[in-house]
Parts: C-alpha cells; structure tokens; sequence
C-alpha cells in the first residue's frame, strides 16, 4: 500500500521556473526519500531526510519535513528541461528498512 | 560500477508461461529489493533480501510469484504461471549498510503476459 501521497499530480513550468511539490504521509516516519523516473527509466535517489531534520538542500534541490503536520516538500529551482520526469516521495517506517512510494508528481517543464 | 543489472529488459510471453527476471545487484551491497510499477498501484515493494536472506515477502502477491538470491551477486523472481494481470515494469535495486540508505535502481524489466 502507497503511504505517501503527492501533490499535484501534475505539473507544468516553464524553464528557469522553480517547481514544489508536496508529500503527506500517514504514520510515523525514519525517514523520507524523494527519487526521479525518467520515462522507461529506473528511479534515481535525489535526497534523504530524517525525522529529525527539518531541512535539507542539494544543489538546486530543497527538501522540508514537518513531521507534526506528517508532509514533505521537494523544490526545485530555476527548473531546466532535463528536470522534466516524475518525482516520488519515499517514506521509511521505523521497524524495518521497507520503503513505501507515493504515486509521483509528474513534472513538465516547457523550454 | 555498471550499477544494478536486469534482464530481459522486455518481456512479450503468454498467459500460463514461465517467466524469470533476473537481477545483478551493485556489488557490495547487501540489501536487495524487488518492486512491481503499475499505473494502477504504483510502485509496490514485493521482496527484499538482506545478505541473500528474504527478510520480507508480504508483498508478494500470491504463490505464482517466488524470488531467491542463491549468492550475492544474482537473484531472480518468477511468476509461474503467469497471467495478464502480472503485466507491470519489474525493478530491482539494492543498497548497503544497516539503515535506511539510498536505493540502487536497476533499469527495469516490462513485462507483457498476452
């Protein structure tokens, strides 16, 4: 079963744009992960933030965690094309190393 | 490293056949994991092996499906028999290290049952 749920679905930018998307969650977490998915691609890891973190950055890539609120936020800045994918939040329990994936945020971003 | 190794990359078989993907993990790393992406469910976490063990099999969908990891470096999953419901893009990753850690994706394997 999905534990994490993004939001949008969808997502249309125009290049340089910066995009957010969203993660909530149900049940207490270890930790949360967002990965990318090209088209006919496998995952790819983007960022790992544990429950006790608030905020993490990677290079254009931002991430929050409020855990009272059970969400996440992933943001992108000056977005590019080749950012174009689908992005999935990722969330680890605390009683075993499973990670459970939301349904992805697809991202477009318009040259 | 070549990272995570899959094959087939597709697979075109009909309902009742024998199906087995086969999957290189990153070597080094003793976590291994297989996941199932559908439209309709996502992505769902059927196995995982730690150090060639399955610690978890909950998410294996009924007895049609097994999975083992005879040695560090190969593990397979089969569906037999297969039917067109198991219709899905099959992934393997792997990772190291006790703890949550960065998951490997290998490139997927579709998988078509007519």
């Amino acid at each position: 079963s999905q534990q994490g749920e993004e939001d949008p679905q969808a997502l249309s930018i125009q290049e340089g744009e910066n995009a957010t998307m969203n993660c909530s969650y149900k049940t207490s977490i270890n930790n949360l992960q967002w990965y990318r998915q090209n088209s006919g691609r496998g995952l790819v890891h983007l960022i790992l933030i544990r429950s006790n973190e608030r905020e993490k950055h990677s290079g254009r890539l931002r991430v929050t965690l409020d855990t009272s609120k059970k969400s996440s936020s992933l943001l992108i800045t000056a977005s590019r094309a080749a950012d174009t994918a689908s992005y999935f939040c990722a969330t680890g329990g605390s009683n075993d190393y499973k990670l459970s994936f939301g349904a992805g945020t697809t991202v477009t971003v318009r040259a | 490293d070549a990272g995570v190794i899959q094959s087939p990359r597709h697979e075109v078989t009909e309902m009742g056949q024998e199906v087995t993907l086969r999957c290189k993990p990153i070597s080094g790393h003793d976590y291994l994991f297989w996941y199932r992406q559908t439209m309709m469910r996502g992505l769902e976490l059927l196995i995982y092996f730690n150090n060639n063990v399955p610690i978890d099999d909950s998410g294996m969908p009924e007895d049609r499906f097994s999975a083992k990891m005879p040695n560090a470096s190969f593990s397979t999953l089969k569906i037999q028999p297969s039917e067109p419901r198991d219709s899905a893009v099959y992934f393997c990753a792997s990772s190291f290290g006790q703890g949550y850690n960065e998951q490997f994706f290998g490139p997927g394997t579709r998988l078509t049952v007519l």
